[in-house]
C-alpha cells in the first residue's frame, strides 16, 4: 500500500478567502484523484491528473500534478461555504485499488 | 446524482444478527467495489470484482461476504459482526481494469454494530 499524505487535516476559513491543500507521497503514481464527501454522503470525483505538471481547473479549483508524479495540490479561490466537505486524494497503483490519503476537512463560514 | 445507489442507508444490528448491503450501479460499469471508511482512517479497500469474478480481497475477515451476481448488483452479507465493524460502507463501480481509476461511489450505508 502506498501512503498519501494530505495536509492540513483541518481548515477552517471564511468565505472569500483562497486555501490550498496538499496531497504528498514517496511513491509514483500513474494518476490522482480529487474526491469531495459530504457529510452523509460519498465521495463524488471532481478531477483526475494524469501527466506530471499537468494543472486542470474546475470553476475556482485549480488541481496541478507535481512534475514527479508523487505528489498534488487542490487550491481553491474565494472560497464559498458550499465548498465545505472532505477533500480527499486517491493514487492509482496496482490498476484495481485506488490509495486514499485521510483527506482534508475544509469548513466556510459565511 | 451519481448513478450508483445504496440501500440501507443506515443500519442498525445487533452482534449475531446477519444482513446484506446492497449496491446497484446504473453507468454501464463492468467493475464494483466495497469500501470501508471509519473515523481517521482512510478508505479501506474490501473487496474488487470485475467482470463479475472476485479479483481481489483485502484480508477482509470472513464475517464479511460478498456477491457480485451481475455488473450492475453488488451485496455484502455481513454475520456475527463485531463493534469495532461500525463504519459507513461504501460502494463504488469503474470500467473494467486497467482503466479502473475513474471510481463512481454510491452515498453509503452507516452501520453500527450494538
Amino acid at each position: 500500500t502506498q501512503l498519501l499524505e494530505q495536509s492540513p487535516q483541518f481548515l477552517s476559513i471564511q468565505e472569500g478567502e483562497n486555501l490550498t491543500v496538499y496531497c504528498n507521497s514517496s511513491s509514483v503514481f500513474s494518476s490522482l484523484q480529487w474526491y469531495r464527501q459530504e457529510p452523509g454522503e460519498g465521495p463524488v470525483l471532481l478531477v483526475t491528473v494524469v501527466t506530471g505538471g499537468e494543472v486542470k481547473k474546475l470553476k475556482r479549483l485549480t488541481f496541478q500534478f507535481g512534475d514527479a508524479r508523487k505528489d498534488s495540490s487542490l487550491h481553491i479561490t474565494a472560497a464559498q461555504p458550499g465548498d465545505t466537505g472532505l477533500y480527499l486524494c486517491a493514487g492509482v497503483d496496482s490498476g484495481y485499488a485506488l490509495n486514499f490519503g485521510k483527506g482534508t476537512s475544509l469548513l466556510v463560514t459565511p | 446524482e451519481t448513478g450508483v445507489t445504496q440501500t440501507p442507508r443506515h443500519l442498525v444490528m445487533g452482534m449475531t444478527n446477519k444482513k446484506s448491503l446492497k449496491c446497484e450501479q446504473h453507468l454501464g460499469h463492468n467493475a464494483m467495489y466495497w469500501y470501508k471508511q471509519s473515523a481517521k482512517k482512510p478508505l479501506e479497500l474490501m473487496f474488487v470484482y470485475s467482470l463479475e469474478e472476485r479479483v481481489e480481497n483485502n484480508s477482509v475477515p470472513s464475517r464479511f461476504s460478498p456477491e457480485c451476481p451481475n455488473s450492475s448488483h453488488l451485496f455484502l452479507h455481513l454475520h456475527t459482526l463485531q463493534p469495532e465493524d461500525s463504519a459507513l460502507y461504501l460502494c463504488a463501480s469503474s470500467q473494467a481494469a486497467p482503466s479502473a481509476y475513474e471510481q463512481y461511489f454510491g452515498p453509503g450505508t452507516r452501520l453500527t454494530v450494538t
